[in-house]
């Protein structure tokens, strides 16, 4: 998997919208974008992924630059829930297995 | 929805002893799972691939004797650490996709992860 960088923490205020962003200058143009989240002492669960344009699900938003160098997770309305790791991966079209990085501490103030 | 299941969630054990672990794809085949092995307050590395009768596929510096990985029906993969130590106490955790979902998300599925210790 090609290499995905994101800042190691982060905080944001409960109620607010939080943008995490993730910067990926080696993709290629078979990778997909994937955001997985893992809750404290929990397996890791998909968020939302996407190719070349803005996704949304009931989870969150995902925002990919236009050269699909970059891209932002956008959670609109932090709960405490919310207070988790990112990670930002990148996978081939196909290819099951997923490596990870170091992914964002996302911390949620009350 | 699909879901992956690990059992033990918390094992302790004694040097010296061997450790199953098991991961059931729960209303899904999966003819592929994969294990990682996380330490505290890093993230989750990619151990194996665990392929249904065959063998598994291990990752550079994973010591294929230490973690013997069963993949002996499309539901169900076990990983045992042979022999233990304590440097091997870690949150080990599986991961499975559901081929037949749709739409085909490429979504992994994680179990909620076995907490091994040893003393």
């Amino acid at each position: 998997d090609a290499k995905t960088t994101q800042p190691n923490s982060m905080e944001s205020n409960e109620e607010e919208p939080v943008h995490l962003p993730c910067n990926h200058s080696t993709i290629s143009g078979t990778d997909y974008i994937h955001w997985y989240r893992q809750l404290p002492s929990q397996g890791p669960e998909y968020v939302i992924h996407g190719l070349t344009s803005n996704v949304n699900n009931r989870m969150a938003s995902l925002a990919i630059a236009e050269d699909r160098k970059s891209s932002t997770l956008i959670l609109h309305r932090a709960t405490l829930r919310d207070a988790a790791v990112y990670y930002c991966i990148l996978r081939v079209s196909g290819d099951d297995k997923i490596i990870f990085g170091k992914g964002t501490r996302l911390h949620i103030l009350p | 929805g699909a879901v992956v299941s690990q059992h033990p969630s918390r094992v302790i054990c004694k040097s010296g002893t061997s450790v199953k672990i098991e991961c059931r794809s729960l209303d899904f085949q999966a003819t592929t799972m994969f294990w990682y092995r996380q330490f505290p307050k890093q993230s989750l590395m990619l151990m194996a691939t665990s392929n249904e009768g065959s063998k598994a596929t291990y990752e550079q510096g994973v010591e294929k004797d230490k973690f013997l990985i069963n993949h002996a029906s499309l539901t169900l993969s076990t990983l045992t650490v042979t022999s233990a130590h304590p440097e091997d106490s870690s949150f080990y955790i599986c991961s499975a996709r559901d081929p037949g979902r749709r739409p085909n998300t490429g979504e992994l599925f994680f179990g909620e992860g076995s907490r091994l210790t040893v003393l």
